[in-house]
């Protein structure tokens, strides 16, 4: 069966410190990868998806970056956070797009 | 844009049915109705989707009327562990990778 992974859990960073964080899906190849940010009060928001390698798609211009160096591996990154990066990161994967979206535990970050 | 509407809040005994109602009166032909729930501090669970028909899984039950502009997820026997807020979306099967969750139904069992 497939899973999803995210890590870290919880991350506490300063205002201007770079973010890495890691998705990675076991037991699926080529699935669609995908970030979402969930703020307070705020709803689900579509940052990126891949549907390959090195392939990245944009919703959302922002501080934000993600690179996919693996077929089952997916990188959110920042090189100078904000205040308003805090929330709750959730990375998905589907077979292909327009299929049901699976996500993974989330990781919490607060930017202070 | 909300597509979808849900009751804030309901509460359901343990061991009965939790009937979560979805209105969706603008949905277009191709599009499907899914349901996730989050349970707090965690990610979205996939519940089930469809898109004319009923449809049931091992988790839930869903009830799409005939017109399509309404559903109701049924949880057949709740237990506490489905305390979560459930959300009913609205999505075409191509070309919109975007779920966009609304305020969903914080359902609450209780013992």
């Amino acid at each position: 069966s497939q899973t999803i992974h995210q890590w870290p859990a919880t991350l506490v960073q300063p205002v201007g410190s770079p973010l890495s964080l890691e998705c990675t899906v076991e037991g699926t190849s080529n699935p669609n990868l995908y970030w979402y940010r969930q703020a307070a009060g705020r709803g689900l928001q579509l940052l990126f998806y891949s549907v390959g390698i090195g392939q990245i798609s944009s919703e959302v211009p922002q501080n934000l970056s993600a690179s996919r160096p693996q077929d089952r591996q997916f990188i959110l990154s920042s090189k100078k956070l904000l205040l308003s990066d805090s929330g709750f990161y959730l990375c998905a994967w589907s077979v292909t797009l327009g299929e049901t979206q699976y996500f993974g535990p989330g990781t919490r970050l607060l930017v202070l | 844009d909300a597509k979808t509407t849900q009751p804030p809040s309901m509460d359901c005994a343990e061991g009965r049915a939790a009937n979560l109602p979805c209105n969706h009166s603008t949905i277009s032909g191709n599009e499907y109705v899914y349901w996730y729930r989050q349970i707090h501090s965690q990610g979205p669970q996939y519940i089930i989707h469809g898109l004319k028909n009923n449809e049931t899984n091992e988790m839930a039950s869903l009830i799409i009327t005939e017109d399509r502009k309404s559903s109701t997820l049924i949880l057949p026997h709740a237990t506490l562990r489905d305390t979560a807020v459930y959300y009913c979306i609205v999505r075409p099967n191509f070309g919109n990778e975007k779920l966009t969750f609304g305020t969903g139904t914080r359902l609450t069992i209780i013992p």
